[in-house]
């Protein structure tokens, strides 16, 4: 297993423009989770789904944001209509859900809107 | 309101001296308890964690940390810091509610020759 992948590890746009991220998380995982960082701060939660169904999100996933786990493998995060204060750290993080969790994370998504 | 706190936003120690990052935390029951380190443009990678049971744990890369209930802290401890522990580190809680964990906005760690 190679664990956590994400893709793009760097993504520079204009603002108003859309973009999607993409996480592999570690296969026999069955959460998965996305986290935003920015500059000086530690990771904020942002949504999390046990298989494809989406738990919980936070309510700094504005309208804006969308993630999706269709088939309970891979998932996406769309932002649409970038703005300059979505310039973050992206980050995908996976876990068992039995038991105690820990998180793994990716290397994350790094997203600079001009 | 579940929280952490990480008090030294930025610790400077000497290469082989001892290293302590503390953190505390605020939660209405005993949490798990993580370490995170972070490189720079890299994700975060688990130094270690704290379910139950024994209160001192050993982690990765000679790292260990102490939880004291009564002080609700998580200290990270290493007896003698290498020029490669120069990163940023993160103390977290969880699960809380529903299945967030909750990071602390982290200690930046600069080690000197």
């Amino acid at each position: 297993d190679t664990g956590v992948s994400q893709d793009p590890r760097h993504k520079i746009t204009k603002r108003g423009q859309n973009v999607t991220f993409r996480c592999d998380p570690i296969s026999e995982h069955n959460r998965l989770y996305w986290y935003r960082q920015t500059l000086g701060q530690g990771p904020e939660f942002l949504t999390y789904f046990q298989n494809e169904a989406q738990l919980e999100k936070s309510r700094l996933l504005s309208d804006r944001f969308s993630a999706e786990r269709p088939k309970g493998s891979f998932s996406t995060l769309e932002i649409q209509r970038t703005e300059q204060g979505d310039s973050a750290m992206y980050l995908c993080a996976s876990s068992f859900s039995s038991g105690a969790n820990v998180l793994t994370f990716g290397a994350g998504s790094r997203l600079t809107v001009l | 309101a579940q929280s952490v706190t990480q008090p030294d936003i930025h610790i400077t120690v000497s290469e082989g001296a001892s290293l302590e990052l503390r953190c505390n935390y605020s939660y209405g029951a005993t949490p798990y308890l993580f370490w995170y380190v972070q490189s720079p443009g890299q994700g975060l990678q688990l130094l270690l964690k704290y379910f139950s049971g024994d209160t001192l744990v050993q982690g990765i890369k000679g790292f260990e940390a102490e939880f004291k209930r009564s002080q609700s802290s998580f200290n990270l401890r290493k007896p003698s810091v290498h020029w490669s522990d120069a990163a940023e580190y993160f103390c977290a809680v969880g699960p809380i509610t529903g299945n967030q964990f909750y990071f602390g906005t982290g200690t930046s760690l600069t080690v000197i020759p």
